[in-house]
Protein backbone atom coordinates (compact mmCIF):
# COMPACT_ATOMS: atom_id res chain seq x y z
CA UNK A 1 0.00 0.00 0.00
CA UNK A 2 1.22 3.64 -0.63
CA UNK A 3 1.97 5.40 2.35
CA UNK A 4 -0.51 7.76 2.85
CA UNK A 5 -1.76 9.21 6.10
CA UNK A 6 -4.88 11.54 6.93
CA UNK A 7 -5.35 13.40 9.71
CA UNK A 8 -7.76 13.83 11.76
CA UNK A 9 -9.84 10.91 10.24
CA UNK A 10 -12.81 11.68 12.16
CA UNK A 11 -14.22 15.60 12.99
CA UNK A 12 -17.17 17.10 14.29
CA UNK A 13 -16.83 21.30 14.19
CA UNK A 14 -19.18 23.57 14.48
CA UNK A 15 -20.30 26.55 11.33
CA UNK A 16 -17.68 28.90 11.30
CA UNK A 17 -15.00 27.25 13.24
CA UNK A 18 -11.64 26.80 10.90
CA UNK A 19 -10.63 23.69 10.36
CA UNK A 20 -7.18 22.20 8.80
CA UNK A 21 -7.01 18.44 7.46
CA UNK A 22 -3.50 17.06 6.64
CA UNK A 23 -2.29 14.97 4.24
CA UNK A 24 1.24 13.08 4.82
CA UNK A 25 2.45 10.83 2.50
CA UNK A 26 6.19 8.74 2.40
CA UNK A 27 6.30 7.88 -1.48
CA UNK A 28 7.98 10.99 -2.38
CA UNK A 29 5.47 11.44 -4.94
CA UNK A 30 5.09 14.80 -6.65
CA UNK A 31 1.73 15.58 -6.84
CA UNK A 32 -0.70 15.50 -4.20
CA UNK A 33 -4.62 15.77 -4.54
CA UNK A 34 -7.55 16.67 -2.22
CA UNK A 35 -10.92 15.34 -3.59
CA UNK A 36 -14.32 15.45 -1.66
CA UNK A 37 -17.07 12.14 -1.81
CA UNK A 38 -20.27 12.82 -1.40
CA UNK A 39 -23.87 10.68 -2.43
CA UNK A 40 -24.72 11.59 -5.90
CA UNK A 41 -21.32 13.24 -7.24
CA UNK A 42 -18.72 10.70 -6.83
CA UNK A 43 -15.63 12.09 -6.06
CA UNK A 44 -14.76 15.71 -6.94
CA UNK A 45 -11.52 17.56 -7.06
CA UNK A 46 -10.69 20.56 -4.80
CA UNK A 47 -6.97 21.38 -5.08
CA UNK A 48 -4.13 19.64 -6.21
CA UNK A 49 -0.69 20.12 -6.11
CA UNK A 50 2.49 19.96 -8.49
CA UNK A 51 5.45 20.58 -6.11
CA UNK A 52 6.29 22.39 -2.76
CA UNK A 53 4.63 25.69 -2.28
CA UNK A 54 3.25 24.82 -6.25
CA UNK A 55 -1.01 24.40 -6.12
CA UNK A 56 -4.14 24.88 -8.34
CA UNK A 57 -7.83 24.82 -8.02
CA UNK A 58 -9.53 21.95 -8.76
CA UNK A 59 -13.73 21.44 -9.66
CA UNK A 60 -14.79 22.71 -6.11
CA UNK A 61 -12.33 24.62 -4.76
CA UNK A 62 -14.54 27.75 -3.46
CA UNK A 63 -14.41 27.56 0.28
CA UNK A 64 -11.10 25.88 0.47
CA UNK A 65 -7.20 26.58 0.48
CA UNK A 66 -4.51 24.34 0.57
CA UNK A 67 -0.76 24.54 1.57
CA UNK A 68 2.67 22.69 0.67
CA UNK A 69 5.48 23.80 2.25
CA UNK A 70 7.04 20.54 1.99
CA UNK A 71 7.24 17.20 -0.49
CA UNK A 72 4.98 14.88 2.47
CA UNK A 73 2.47 17.11 3.57
CA UNK A 74 -0.35 18.80 1.85
CA UNK A 75 -3.08 20.80 4.01
CA UNK A 76 -6.19 21.56 3.18
CA UNK A 77 -8.07 24.57 4.91
CA UNK A 78 -11.69 25.36 5.35
CA UNK A 79 -11.67 28.85 6.66
CA UNK A 80 -14.79 28.98 7.87
CA UNK A 81 -16.81 25.80 8.12
CA UNK A 82 -20.10 25.40 6.26
CA UNK A 83 -22.90 22.41 7.00
CA UNK A 84 -22.21 22.01 3.04
CA UNK A 85 -18.80 21.13 3.50
CA UNK A 86 -20.19 17.94 5.30
CA UNK A 87 -18.55 15.22 3.13
CA UNK A 88 -15.87 12.40 3.36
CA UNK A 89 -12.20 13.67 2.17
CA UNK A 90 -9.51 12.41 0.32
CA UNK A 91 -6.08 12.82 -0.13
CA UNK A 92 -4.18 11.08 -3.70
CA UNK A 93 -1.20 11.29 -4.34
CA UNK A 94 0.51 10.28 -7.68
CA UNK A 95 4.13 10.44 -9.74
CA UNK A 96 3.00 12.20 -12.68
CA UNK A 97 0.10 14.77 -13.32
CA UNK A 98 -3.14 12.92 -13.71
CA UNK A 99 -3.65 14.32 -17.23
CA UNK A 100 -2.94 12.31 -20.08
CA UNK A 101 -0.50 10.09 -18.54
CA UNK A 102 -0.67 6.48 -17.23
CA UNK A 103 0.11 6.31 -13.59
CA UNK A 104 -2.95 5.90 -11.07
CA UNK A 105 -3.69 7.78 -8.11
CA UNK A 106 -2.99 6.38 -4.98
CA UNK A 107 -5.96 7.06 -2.26
CA UNK A 108 -5.82 7.94 1.71
CA UNK A 109 -8.15 6.64 4.29
CA UNK A 110 -10.07 9.34 4.14
CA UNK A 111 -11.34 11.99 6.62
CA UNK A 112 -14.87 12.51 7.54
CA UNK A 113 -15.84 15.76 8.56
CA UNK A 114 -19.34 16.67 10.02
CA UNK A 115 -20.32 20.25 9.93
CA UNK A 116 -23.05 20.96 12.56
CA UNK B 1 -22.23 18.73 -16.62
CA UNK B 2 -21.20 15.85 -16.25
CA UNK B 3 -18.42 14.43 -18.15
CA UNK B 4 -17.73 11.20 -16.90
CA UNK B 5 -21.34 9.08 -16.51
CA UNK B 6 -22.31 6.37 -14.26
CA UNK B 7 -25.86 6.05 -14.84
CA UNK B 8 -26.70 2.93 -12.57
CA UNK B 9 -26.53 3.34 -9.12
CA UNK B 10 -26.24 -0.11 -8.02
CA UNK B 11 -26.32 -3.92 -9.36
CA UNK B 12 -26.70 -7.17 -7.71
CA UNK B 13 -25.90 -9.96 -8.83
CA UNK B 14 -25.06 -13.77 -7.64
CA UNK B 15 -21.69 -15.54 -7.18
CA UNK B 16 -20.51 -16.95 -10.08
CA UNK B 17 -22.13 -14.85 -12.36
CA UNK B 18 -20.62 -11.80 -15.12
CA UNK B 19 -21.22 -9.01 -12.98
CA UNK B 20 -21.17 -5.84 -16.29
CA UNK B 21 -20.54 -2.19 -15.02
CA UNK B 22 -20.98 0.68 -17.87
CA UNK B 23 -19.55 4.11 -17.77
CA UNK B 24 -19.85 6.86 -20.47
CA UNK B 25 -17.82 9.51 -21.09
CA UNK B 26 -19.15 13.14 -23.33
CA UNK B 27 -15.06 14.33 -23.71
CA UNK B 28 -13.29 13.38 -26.52
CA UNK B 29 -9.84 15.05 -25.33
CA UNK B 30 -10.19 11.74 -22.72
CA UNK B 31 -7.77 9.23 -23.87
CA UNK B 32 -7.30 7.10 -20.09
CA UNK B 33 -9.65 5.36 -18.67
CA UNK B 34 -9.59 4.44 -15.00
CA UNK B 35 -11.78 1.84 -12.77
CA UNK B 36 -11.17 2.03 -9.31
CA UNK B 37 -12.86 0.08 -6.07
CA UNK B 38 -14.48 1.73 -2.85
CA UNK B 39 -14.74 -0.48 0.38
CA UNK B 40 -17.00 1.35 3.17
CA UNK B 41 -14.83 3.60 5.27
CA UNK B 42 -11.58 3.23 2.94
CA UNK B 43 -9.82 5.41 0.27
CA UNK B 44 -10.45 4.39 -3.52
CA UNK B 45 -7.88 1.88 -4.92
CA UNK B 46 -6.60 1.22 -8.27
CA UNK B 47 -8.52 -1.82 -10.44
CA UNK B 48 -7.45 -1.53 -13.98
CA UNK B 49 -6.92 1.20 -16.94
CA UNK B 50 -7.23 1.68 -20.60
CA UNK B 51 -5.46 3.43 -22.96
CA UNK B 52 -7.47 4.64 -25.64
CA UNK B 53 -5.32 3.09 -28.53
CA UNK B 54 -6.38 -0.26 -27.24
CA UNK B 55 -10.20 -1.79 -26.91
CA UNK B 56 -9.88 -4.13 -24.11
CA UNK B 57 -7.42 -5.16 -21.35
CA UNK B 58 -7.94 -7.66 -18.94
CA UNK B 59 -6.52 -8.65 -15.49
CA UNK B 60 -7.76 -12.05 -14.21
CA UNK B 61 -11.09 -11.70 -13.84
CA UNK B 62 -11.42 -8.07 -14.13
CA UNK B 63 -11.72 -6.63 -18.08
CA UNK B 64 -12.31 -3.16 -19.32
CA UNK B 65 -13.68 -2.88 -22.76
CA UNK B 66 -13.51 0.79 -24.34
CA UNK B 67 -15.81 1.64 -27.23
CA UNK B 68 -14.64 5.31 -28.23
CA UNK B 69 -16.56 5.78 -30.88
CA UNK B 70 -19.74 5.74 -28.84
CA UNK B 71 -17.65 7.08 -26.27
CA UNK B 72 -18.45 4.02 -23.86
CA UNK B 73 -16.57 1.78 -21.48
CA UNK B 74 -17.44 -1.64 -19.18
CA UNK B 75 -16.24 -3.33 -16.73
CA UNK B 76 -16.88 -7.25 -16.86
CA UNK B 77 -16.13 -9.28 -13.89
CA UNK B 78 -15.86 -12.54 -14.03
CA UNK B 79 -16.55 -14.94 -12.04
CA UNK B 80 -17.89 -12.13 -9.64
CA UNK B 81 -17.19 -13.05 -6.01
CA UNK B 82 -19.03 -11.94 -3.00
CA UNK B 83 -15.42 -10.18 -1.91
CA UNK B 84 -16.07 -7.49 -4.91
CA UNK B 85 -18.97 -6.18 -3.23
CA UNK B 86 -17.74 -2.02 -3.29
CA UNK B 87 -18.86 1.15 -4.81
CA UNK B 88 -17.03 0.90 -7.95
CA UNK B 89 -15.79 4.56 -9.78
CA UNK B 90 -15.00 5.03 -13.91
CA UNK B 91 -12.50 7.88 -14.29
CA UNK B 92 -11.49 9.59 -17.15
CA UNK B 93 -8.48 11.76 -17.85
CA UNK B 94 -6.70 13.46 -21.31
CA UNK B 95 -6.49 16.86 -22.67
CA UNK B 96 -6.66 19.82 -19.87
CA UNK B 97 -8.57 17.59 -17.23
CA UNK B 98 -6.75 15.90 -14.32
CA UNK B 99 -9.01 12.88 -13.41
CA UNK B 100 -12.67 13.20 -13.79
CA UNK B 101 -14.66 10.78 -11.65
CA UNK B 102 -18.10 9.28 -12.52
CA UNK B 103 -20.57 9.11 -9.14
CA UNK B 104 -19.91 5.43 -9.16
CA UNK B 105 -22.08 2.22 -8.99
CA UNK B 106 -22.45 -0.05 -5.79
CA UNK B 107 -21.62 -3.38 -6.86
CA UNK B 108 -23.40 -6.54 -4.76
CA UNK B 109 -22.42 -10.10 -5.23
CA UNK B 110 -25.04 -12.43 -3.54
CA UNK B 111 -24.01 -16.12 -2.05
Amino acid sequence: DAGITQSPRHKVTETGTPVTLRCHQTENHRYMYWYRQDPGHGLRLIHYSYGVKDTDKGEVSDGYSVSRSKTEDFLLTLESATSSQTSVYFCAISPTLASGGSDEQFFGPGTRLTVL
Amino acid sequence: DQQVKQNSPSLSVQEGRISILNCDYTNSMFDYFLWYKKYPAEGPTFLISISSIKDKNEDGRFTVFLNKSAKHLSLHIVPSQPGDSAVYFCAAQGGSEKLVFGKGMKLTVNP
